[in-house]
């Protein structure tokens, strides 16, 4: 495996639920990432882990639960979804999550397409 | 608040034509900038980063500028082909990136 990647590629769950997208990642990088790309507007961070440690929590509501049990992978855990969390959620990675520099180029799995019916 | 506006929003071009796509922003206190292009239901690809000391960037057939004072940057495609047709997106990066809504190209055997 090369690159960033996804799994599962489709997820369909009810609102009561609970599953869990898993993201790895094959760079040696230190820093990973969430997006969530809903239809018709941008790519929105929800959180940043930098050496295992969450760095970033953009205002995620706690249906949402990430964990990074190492630098090489980051789970993102979904319990009580609603349908409006259907969206496409997208892992990234890069060298360090520090400010500024090509270290912060980021690389992108293919993404988790989730529906909550 | 960094924002983000790419223009146009859609294009559909004949095939072998150069083109420029375009993107601002508002806070020009940027450290680099990354084009992305992303396919239908796919993840990103990363294109080019260039630096905010930078002014250019060029891979292949395609050259990036920017001007972090006029929070401004444009991709230019040469000779475009009907693989290149996606979504482009733009993404100036502050504290993190930012990103547009991106530039859906068509390009037309």
């Amino acid at each position: 495996e090369t690159g960033v990647t996804q799994t599962p590629r489709h997820l369909v769950m009810g609102m009561t639920n609970k599953k869990s997208l898993k993201c790895e990642q094959h760079l040696g990088h230190n820093a990973m990432y969430w997006y969530k790309q809903s239809a018709k507007k941008p790519l929105e961070l929800m959180f940043v882990y930098s050496l295992e440690e969450r760095v970033e929590n953009n205002s995620v509501p706690s249906r949402f639960s990430p964990e990074c049990p190492n630098s090489s992978h980051l789970f993102l855990h979904l319990h009580t979804l609603q349908p409006e969390d259907s969206a496409l959620y997208l892992c990234a990675s890069s060298q360090d999550a520090v400010e500024g520099g090509s270290y912060n180029e980021q690389f992108f799995g293919p993404g988790t397409r989730l529906t909550v019916l | 608040k960094q924002e983000v506006t790419q223009i146009p929003a859609a294009l559909s071009v004949p095939e072998g034509e150069n083109l420029v796509l375009n993107c601002s922003f508002t806070d020009s206190a940027i450290y680099n900038l990354q084009w992305f292009r992303q396919d239908p239901g796919k993840g990103l690809t990363s294109l080019l980063l260039i630096q905010s000391s930078q002014r250019e960037q060029t891979s292949g057939r395609l050259n990036a500028s920017l001007d972090k004072s006029s929070g401004r940057s444009t991709l230019y495609i040469a000779a475009s082909q009907p693989g290149d047709s996606a979504t482009y997106l733009c993404a100036p990066s502050g504290s993190r990136l930012t990103f547009g809504e991106g530039t859906q190209l068509t390009v037309n055997p």
